[in-house]
């Protein structure tokens, strides 16, 4: 059975710190990785794919991989209230797309 | 361009009845993928639909069932509705199989 753990949570980080999400998938065959961003009661939005060994940055958002150590991680620099919400991984392991159970993250003011 | 829309986006039910879904893709996308998503659950993938045909499917029972129309619009089909079938039913589009999803806003299902 092919798995993408995510603790649950919640992850508590004090407004303008850096938030660390992290993702661990079973397959070591699993080829994209996207981190989406879901407000409750909203769908999921895409924050970030990433498809290579290595760090990539969006604005605030820098997502790393290490399929070496089957994990991703998603970093939230000068993390703001607005970004509480519950953060999905989500492995491209074809022919499917395997989804974490997602983190709630919570910025306190 | 515009999103992926889905419609109704609310629905209430009574157990027993069928209920049908429905989703319209960012235009020039051509695959959908339709998911279930519940608070204890998350999300859980039902199918995906490319070029009208069915290409992948969940682990759900026989009466959810899905269609892809020619201009890849998608429905789907809950019958024999169950209190269990309560839920927030998303869908995603792609410009093909294996490609970077976005969703609509989600139909939101209550079975009474």
């Amino acid at each position: 059975q092919k798995e993408v753990e995510q603790n649950s949570g919640p992850l508590s980080v004090p407004e303008g710190a850096i938030a660390s999400l992290n993702c661990t998938y079973s397959d070591r065959g699993s080829q994209s990785f996207f981190w989406y961003r879901q407000y409750s009661g909203k769908s999921p939005e895409l924050i970030m794919s990433i498809y290579s060994n290595g760090d990539k940055e969006d604005g605030r958002f820098t997502a790393q991989l290490n399929k070496a150590s089957q994990y991703v991680s998603l970093l939230i620099r000068d993390s703001q209230p607005s970004d509480s919400a519950t953060y999905l991984c989500a492995v491209l392991d074809p022919p499917q797309l395997i989804w974490g159970a997602g983190t709630k993250l919570i910025i306190k003011p | 361009k515009a999103g992926v829309t889905q419609t109704p986006r609310y629905l209430i039910k009574t157990r027993g009845q069928q209920v049908t879904l429905s989703c319209s893709p960012i235009s020039g996308h051509r695959s959908v993928s339709w998911y279930q998503q519940t608070p204890g659950q998350g999300l859980q993938f039902l199918f995906e639909y490319f070029s009208e045909t069915q290409r992948n499917k969940g682990n759900f029972p026989g009466r959810f069932s899905g269609r892809q129309f020619s201009n890849s619009r998608s429905e789907m089909n809950v019958s024999t509705l169950e209190l269990g079938d309560s839920a927030l039913y998303l869908c995603a589009s792609s410009l093909g199989l294996l490609e970077t999803q976005y969703f609509g806003p989600g139909t939101r299902l209550l079975v009474l």
